[in-house]
């Protein structure tokens, strides 16, 4: 089992529209948690942190469930340019290291 | 601003060849590591560093070598190429990484598109 897993999607949502992923987890070691965007051909870039409490930036909100051990990002209001991959991200303190989730690909249209 | 640049971009190279990606970034960062991308794989964790002088395995370092001697470069090496090294690399630094925290931002090269034919 891989230990972040995603849902690759694609996800294909009308511009206004509300989507969530969800994220999945498997190491409960796992200590911090991230959703970085990815888009075609390009480099992965950090979207936002995701605390316990759940935050909020804009449009994005992301919420964590330990006891359930997944993640989740919601977007409102989507327009064209969040069309994108979204990449699910866990950090283990004791590897030092970032685990990325395959990705889920989110396409909004007219 | 320069931030993390990888070069080079595309790389055709011939099975059993060898190769060094190169990797520099100007932001002071002590983390840095490389990446793997492959469909439906995600980004694999080939080494990393905490620091000059310092390496470490990943998830996926065999046939791949690294080496840290300044805080800016970080060169992965192919020893000899094999097809299932055809990939998109990616090398990428953290300021707040390494210390077993993490602030999370992980800035990333452009990428280099490796073929091994």
């Amino acid at each position: 089992r891989k230990e972040v897993e995603q849902d690759p999607g694609p996800f294909n949502v009308p511009e206004g529209a509300t989507v969530a992923f969800n994220c999945t987890y498997s190491n409960s070691a796992s200590q911090s948690f991230f959703w970085y965007r990815q888009d075609c051909r390009k480099e992965p870039k950090l979207l936002m942190s995701v605390y316990s409490s759940g935050n909020e930036d804009g449009r994005f909100t992301a919420q964590l469930n330990r006891a359930s051990q997944y993640i989740s990002l919601l977007i409102r209001d989507s327009k064209l340019s969040d069309s994108a991959t979204y990449l699910c991200v866990g950090f283990t303190g004791g590897g030092n290291k970032l685990t990325f989730g395959t990705g889920t690909q989110l396409k909004v249209e007219l | 601003n320069a931030g993390v640049t990888q070069t080079p971009k595309f790389q055709v190279l011939k099975t059993g060849q060898s190769m060094t990606l190169q990797c520099a970034q100007d932001m002071n960062h002590e983390y840095m590591s490389w990446y793997r991308q492959d469909p439906g794989m995600g980004l694999r964790l080939i080494h990393y560093s905490v620091g000059a002088g310092i390496t470490d395995q990943g998830e996926v370092p065999n046939g791949y070598n690294v080496s840290r001697s300044t805080t800016e470069d970080f060169p992965l090496r192919l020893l000899s190429a094999a097809p299932s090294q055809t990939s998109v690399y990616f090398c990428a630094s953290s300021y707040g990484l390494g210390g077993g925290a993490a602030t999370g931002e992980l800035f990333f090269g452009e990428g280099s598109r490796l073929t091994v034919l």
